[in-house]
C-alpha cells in the first residue's frame, strides 16, 4: 500500500526558514498536500500540488516535488512563533471509481524558538 | 467558504455508554465524508469513508457495528461510537470532499476528543 514518511521533529530560530520534508511510495499519485495542525485542533490545508508540477509558492510558504525520487517538500520562509504546529504531509492516490482519499504522513513537529 | 464542523468538541462518557459524533460541511455539499482517529502524537488513520445515501467504507480492522456512520444528507454524516470502552479514547476528526471542487481537496473539521472513563 502507499506510505509516507516524514522526520518527526524539527527546530528552528525565528526569522529563519525551515524546511520539512516528506517522501512517498505511490507513483500514481496525483495530488500532495500540506497541512497544518495546531493543539488540540483540525486540520488546516496549507497548499497542494499537482504531481505534474515541480514548485508552488504561495506567500511565504514554496513546495517543491521531486517526482523521481518521490520527495516532497514545504519551505516556510521569515517562520514565526505562530508557525509552531505539526505539518503533515499527505499524498492522495488516484483510484478509478472511487472517492479519493488521503494518505497521511507521520507529521513533523515544528518548533520555532524566539 | 469550505467550512465543516463537529459537535461535540469533546466529550467524557462512562465505559459502556454510546456517544454520537456529529460532522457538518456548513456552506458546501458533501458527498463523500471520511471519519479519521488520531493517537496522541501520531498521524491521522482512517476508519471509514462515508457516503451520502449509502453504506459507508470501513478500513480494515474498524468495527462497523462499533463505529456506526450515517450520511444521512449532503451536510451531515455521524459517527456513533457504541458501548465505549476506555481503548476507544481518541481525537476523531471528520473531514468532507466539496461536491463542486475541482481539486481533490478534503476539508477538515476541528475534531472531537472523546474520553472513555
Amino acid at each position: 500500500g502507499e506510505d509516507v514518511e516524514q522526520s518527526l521533529f524539527l527546530s528552528v530560530r525565528e526569522g529563519d526558514s525551515s524546511v520539512i520534508n516528506c517522501t512517498y511510495t505511490d507513483s500514481s499519485s496525483t495530488y500532495l498536500y500540506w497541512y497544518k495542525q495546531e493543539p488540540g485542533a483540525g486540520l488546516q490545508l496549507l497548499t497542494y500540488i499537482f504531481s505534474n508540477m515541480d514548485m508552488k509558492q504561495d506567500q511565504r510558504l514554496t513546495v517543491l516535488l521531486n517526482k523521481k525520487d518521490k520527495h516532497l517538500s514545504l519551505r516556510i520562509a521569515d517562520t514565526q512563533t505562530g508557525d509552531s504546529a505539526i505539518y503533515f504531509c499527505a499524498e492522495s492516490p488516484f483510484r478509478s471509481g472511487s472517492a479519493r482519499q488521503l494518505t497521511f504522513g507521520s507529521g513533523t513537529q515544528l518548533t520555532v524558538l524566539p | 467558504g469550505a467550512v465543516v464542523s463537529q459537535h461535540p468538541s469533546w466529550v467524557i462518557c462512562k465505559s459502556g455508554t454510546s456517544v454520537k459524533i456529529e460532522c457538518r460541511s456548513l456552506d458546501f455539499q458533501a458527498t463523500t465524508m471520511f471519519w479519521y482517529r488520531q493517537f496522541p502524537k501520531q498521524s491521522l488513520m482512517l476508519m471509514a469513508t462515508s457516503n451520502e445515501g449509502s453504506k459507508a467504507t470501513y478500513e480494515q480492522g474498524v468495527e462497523k457495528d462499533k463505529f456506526l456512520i450515517n450520511h444521512a444528507s449532503l451536510t451531515l454524516s455521524t459517527l456513533t461510537v457504541t458501548s465505549a470502552h476506555p481503548e476507544d479514547s481518541s481525537f476523531y476528526i471528520c473531514s468532507a470532499r466539496s461536491r463542486t471542487s475541482g481539486t481533490d481537496t478534503q476539508y477538515f473539521g476541528p475534531g472531537t476528543r472523546l474520553t472513555v472513563l
